[in-house]
């Protein structure tokens, strides 16, 4: 199984949005709304962002939001903020209880 | 509070067979419902899921490596063992342990630990 396939980097000033999508195939992002985002600062562990691919754990700001079409799933950081200079990683369900993430995406904030 | 810590030997030779453990707190593999994972990044690399063990002690591994691939649970002591047959220079990573929540999401990771393959 092949890893979710995330842009290298995507970027932004301060304010504006910015959208990181994960594209997977029809058996896995396309088959379950099972669908996570973490975002990772270097040196740091992976923190959940986004579950059930629009969900958002308490504590985790409202500018992070997530959607999926098709077997594309997407995370939208808006207003961004210093801050949320990171890595992106997503990651699905691909059934047997197995899960796969994507290749990682980061996030420059200019 | 829910912690968790990886701890085992931050370098191995190739072809030996690593133990990596992960002490846990805040919540009980005991209690339905409850799992934990191990998931690896190598420097500079992406994510990889290597497998998870279940409160009822069912296990799943990831297709790539399930036969190098072994997790087992001290429920007494609140840990998790992952275990690694034929260490390769490319298993060279941070590994972490995380509790899976809900569905298919890791709500609390532990800080990871570099193993570094090398002879």
């Amino acid at each position: 199984q092949s890893a979710l396939t995330q842009p290298r980097s995507v970027s932004g000033s301060p304010g504006q949005s910015v959208t990181i999508s994960c594209t997977g195939t029809s058996s896995d992002v396309g088959a379950y709304n099972y669908v996570s985002w973490y975002q990772q600062h270097p040196g740091k562990a992976p923190k959940l962002m986004i579950y059930d691919v629009n969900k958002r754990p308490s504590g985790v700001p409202d500018r992070f939001s997530g959607s999926k079409s098709g077997n594309t799933a997407s995370l939208t950081i808006s207003g961004l903020q210093a801050e949320d200079e990171a890595d992106y990683y997503c990651c699905s369900h691909v059934g047997s209880y197995r899960v796969i993430f994507g290749g990682g995406t980061k996030v420059t904030v200019l | 509070q829910v912690t968790l810590k990886e701890s085992g030997p931050a370098l191995v030779k190739p072809t030996q067979t690593l133990a990596l453990t992960c002490t846990f707190s805040g919540f009980s593999l005991t209690t339905s419902g409850m799992r934990v994972s191990w998931i690896r990044q190598p420097p500079g690399k992406a994510l990889e899921w290597l497998g998870r063990i279940d409160w009822d002690d069912a296990k799943f591994y990831s297709a790539s490596l399930q036969t190098r691939l072994t997790i087992s649970k001290d429920t007494s002591k609140n840990q998790v063992v992952l275990t690694m047959t034929n260490m390769d220079p490319v298993d060279t990573a941070t590994y972490y342990c995380a509790r899976l929540r809900g569905n298919y999401e890791f709500d609390y990771w532990g800080q990871g630990t570099l193993v570094t393959v090398s002879s």
